[in-house]
């Protein structure tokens, strides 16, 4: 399958600890997206990369939040002491330039 | 990036045509329309967009206003399989990076 992968699928955490998500973008897509999608409401955008860069960051993403993509390939996710109000599906997307996005099938996190 | 505004729902009997209206009267210019969709447990996925001609494709048509300020996407056969939460979008092409996505239409497509 050469779709956008994300790792894991679920993730049960309790409030505080760290977690981290995964997104394996389509391979020739440069620009990588991550959004987070509450029940009920469509999804929020929280960043963007253009190969390794962050280009741009939401009022979403606290300091708690950090995303990376060191090689500009793959992407990451970080968590810190979550929060029961950060549970949420974190979908990953990518795409080419001026080309529609690709979105991955998501990571379900629940904060207990 | 124009807000866009979409009935909250709307069923569709299987085989016929499913018509999704959209409002976005404050769209500007450059700013194309967008549509995606959300089955059930999975990430969106695209379906067609436009600036001002009508588009079409394999999954569905677009027919934007003479005044651009609304645009119905319309599945021509609809299935069980396009049950799903509908989203219309505006933005610029520049703008691919930040999709707002509202609360869609949740169209279901009974048998």
């Amino acid at each position: 399958d050469t779709g956008v992968s994300q790792n894991p699928r679920h993730k049960i955490t309790k409030r505080g600890q760290n977690v981290t998500f995964r997104c394996d973008p389509i391979s020739e897509h440069n620009r990588l997206y991550w959004y987070r999608q509450t029940l009920g409401q469509g999804p929020e955008f929280l960043t963007y990369f253009q190969n390794e860069a962050q280009l741009e960051k939401s009022r979403l993403l606290s300091d708690r939040f950090s995303a990376e993509r060191p090689k500009g390939s793959f992407s990451t996710l970080e968590i810190q002491r979550t929060e029961q109000g950060d549970s949420a599906m974190y979908l990953c997307a990518s795409s080419s330039p001026y080309n529609e996005q690709f979105f991955g099938p998501g990571t379900r996190l629940t904060v207990l | 990036d124009a807000k866009t505004t979409q009935p909250t729902s709307m069923d569709c009997a299987e085989g016929r045509a499913a018509n999704l209206p959209c409002n976005h009267s404050t769209i500007s210019g450059n700013e194309y329309v967008y549509w995606y969709r959300q089955i059930h447990s999975q990430g969106p996925q695209y379906i067609i967009h436009g600036l001002k001609n009508n588009e079409t494709n394999e999954m569905a048509s677009l027919i934007i206003t003479e005044d651009r300020k609304s645009s119905t996407l319309i599945l021509p056969h609809a299935t069980l399989r396009d049950t799903a939460v509908y989203y219309c979008i505006a933005a610029t092409a520049d703008s691919w990076g930040k999709l707002q996505f509202g609360a869609g239409t949740q169209v279901v497509v009974t048998p």
